[in-house]
């Protein structure tokens, strides 16, 4: 099993519908979760960050952890076209310096 | 959010040449910075976690006499990729991780090795 897994995708989706993302991982001790969006031929960028069960929400960002079923997602509201790319969960146990662990991303296509 | 920058964003060598990337944060104190490759259509691979002023970290497999890394402020880390080949050629990508628990993707070097 791998540590975070996403739906490798691609998903499609309308524009001006909900996108939804979903990342699961196995390492209970995980205490703080990331989205980070990433064009192709650029780097990651951050996001959402997310650190209590729940939602939080960033303008058409929300994003929803549930530690007890070890699942996090991304829902985009009145999906753009520039949300087109490819999303990636990562998520450490907040100690320090720890390391993210990604997942393997999910590639989202909006269709006009 | 807090911003990284690298340098070079591109560079061409020739095989057998040594490569320096730089990766500044801008407007932060970066107290530890990530070094990551990802290869074409590939998932982010971790190569090392660099801590100001001691040595880097390396994950399992990645070869530490060659891609050396020297993180010598909390706004600096530099990777060297030393005698690089062809199959070293990859975007390289850092990150800067302040007092938060977030971290700060830098724009990325992409490495092509004739």
């Amino acid at each position: 099993q791998k540590e975070v897994e996403q739906n490798s995708g691609p998903l499609s989706v309308p524009e001006g519908a909900i996108a939804s993302l979903n990342c699961t991982y196995s390492d209970r001790g995980s205490q703080s979760f990331f989205w980070y969006r990433q064009y192709s031929g650029k780097s990651p960028e951050l996001i959402m960050s997310i650190y209590s069960n729940g939602d939080k929400e960033d303008g058409r960002f929300t994003a929803q952890l549930n530690k007890a079923s070890q699942y996090v997602s991304l829902l985009i509201r009145d999906s753009q076209p520039s949300d087109s790319a490819t999303y990636l969960c990562a998520v450490n146990r907040n100690f320090g310096n720890e390391k993210l662990t990604f997942g393997t991303g999910t590639r989202l296509t909006i269709i006009p | 959010g807090a911003v990284v920058s690298q340098h070079p964003s591109r560079v061409i060598c020739k095989s057998g040449t040594s490569v320096k990337i730089e990766c500044r944060s801008l407007d932060f104190q970066a107290t530890t910075m990530f070094w990551y490759r990802q290869f074409p259509k590939q998932s982010l691979m971790l190569m090392a976690t660099s801590n100001e002023g001691s040595k880097a970290t390396y994950e399992q497999g990645v070869e530490k006499d060659k891609f050396l890394i020297n993180h010598a402020s909390l706004t600096l880390s530099t990777l060297t990729v030393t005698s690089a080949h062809p199959e070293d050629s990859s975007f390289y990508i850092c990150t800067g991780k302040g007092f938060g628990n977030e971290q700060f993707f830098g724009p990325g070097t992409r490495l092509t090795v004739l």
